[in-house]
């Protein structure tokens, strides 16, 4: 079916450490999102990439970098993990214009220890 | 810049009955509303959506909500939930058509 695919689904690090959390999406949206979810708090948006060749700070983008490495992928990268990064991150996927809502990936449950 | 506050962080009901969940938001300008819905352990999915148009919004599996620009809300109803209506449920504003901002969820537990 086609949606957004997000990898890995769980993973658990050592504060210190670095990852990067791969998104891909195959409806042919322009844009697409990062987002992280904490109890309590809802979704909250880490970075988006409005088009292919540009992306933009979101709510809460402090820790994170991200790259929008062609129109299908946006990974989000945490260079040195920290504990209160410790969260479920989503991935979404949206074409601007066409009354269409943002279509979400199933999530990555990052901890960080 | 927009906010979302949902009244309700845990809505029990009980199988059969009507359930409403409660949506405020604030913004300076014009926005478009949406509810999504996210099961245990999944990623959200759309309920409804509100860009223009009828107050009134149906969406999927029953669910309704009524867009009250006067008082800034975006209230969701179904009339008789189901067990598998157990989810959180969002509410989010966005002032164009992609960046959402999104309330801090309601938790519906359906009882037997």
């Amino acid at each position: 079916n086609a949606g957004v695919t997000q990898t890995p689904k769980f993973q658990v690090l050592k504060t210190g450490q670095s990852m990067t959390l791969q998104c891909a999406q195959d409806m042919n949206h322009n844009s697409m999102y990062w987002y992280r979810q904490d109890p309590g708090m809802g979704l909250r948006l880490i970075y988006y990439s409005a088009s292919e060749g540009t992306t933009d700070k979101g709510e809460v983008p402090n820790g994170y970098n991200v790259s929008r490495l062609n129109k299908r992928e946006f990974s989000l990268r945490l260079e040195s993990a920290a504990p209160s990064q410790t969260s479920v991150y989503f991935c979404a996927s949206s074409e601007p214009g066409t009354d269409q809502p943002q279509h979400f990936g199933d999530g990555t449950r990052l901890s960080i220890l | 810049a927009q906010s979302v506050t949902q009244l309700d962080s845990q809505v029990p009901v009980f199988e059969e009955a009507p359930v409403e969940l409660r949506c405020n938001y604030s913004s300076s300008v014009s926005v478009y509303l949406f509810w999504y819905v996210q099961y245990p352990n999944q990623g959200l999915q759309l309920l409804l959506k509100y860009l223009s148009g009828s107050t009134l919004v149906k969406g999927i599996n029953g669910f309704e909500a009524e867009f009250n620009k006067s008082q800034t809300s975006f209230h969701l109803r179904k009339p008789s939930v189901h067990i598998s209506d157990t989810a959180e449920y969002f509410c989010a504003v966005s002032p164009n058509d992609y960046k959402l901002s999104f309330g801090a969820g309601t938790t519906v537990t359906v009882r037997a």
